[in-house]
């Protein structure tokens, strides 16, 4: 299976403040998912990121408040644009292993004061 | 569209007993279904998954699921609880590669010595 490491794994920031995830996979592949998981829920799809392309934003979510950048088949950052208590969340990096399976990273958990 | 519906946020259950976990799913078209787990402050970890052959289908950790197309139904089932089960469960359905994959809310297993 694939491995991905997603940095930072935590991080506390401040209200208005901005913070890029970064998700490095060890194979090439097409499609990178970030997913939202607030606490108590469950996830919640922001984006396909698509190398060379602009990413696909799911309804709620603009990039804006969401830049994804895609540089290579290995690589995405996503980056949580002027934070608000409510961005607090566990930010997961995934890639498709089979027909709509996912595998995730280990999760980025923030927490805006 | 699709829609995945998990019975219950919370099920606890005796060391040894049996698990069900419920998940019943809605799908325009053959759904490919999957059975997540997620341990505290970890990312998530597929248990198993449906893609259309067997419909009885067996993961890791002992646990199995069963696709009911007639009850849009893949309940995942375990005979004997262990303590080291005590997680966050997650059903998800997806139409195939490329596209996403919808996540249920969840269901907290919770296992009594």
């Amino acid at each position: 299976s694939a491995v991905i490491s997603q940095k930072p794994s935590r991080d506390i920031c401040q209200r208005g403040t901005s913070l890029t995830i970064q998700c490095q996979v060890d194979s090439q592949v097409t499609m990178m998912f970030w997913y939202r998981q607030q606490p108590g829920q469950s996830l919640t799809l922001i984006a396909t990121a698509n190398q060379g392309s602009e990413a696909t934003y799911e309804s709620g979510f603009v990039i804006d408040k969401f830049p994804i950048s895609r540089p290579n088949l290995t690589f995405s950052t996503l980056t949580v644009s002027n934070m608000s208590p409510e961005d607090s969340s566990i930010y997961l990096c995934s890639v498709e292993t089979g027909p709509g399976e996912l595998f995730f990273g280990e999760g980025s958990r923030l927490t805006v004061l | 569209a699709q829609s995945v519906t998990q019975l219950g946020s919370h099920v606890s259950v005796s060391e040894g007993a049996l698990v069900l976990l419920r998940c019943n799913y809605s799908s325009s078209v053959p759904p490919y279904l999957f059975w997540y787990v997620q341990y505290p402050n970890q990312g998530l970890q597929l248990l198993l998954k449906y893609t259309s052959a067997a419909t009885l289908v067996k993961g890791i950790n002992g646990f199995e699921a069963e696709f009911k197309k007639s009850e849009t139904s893949f309940h995942l089932t375990k005979p004997s609880a262990h303590m080291s089960d005590a997680a966050e469960y997650f059903c998800a359905v997806s139409e195939g590669g490329g596209f996403k994959t919808i996540f249920g809310a969840g269901t907290r297993l919770f296992v009594k010595a």
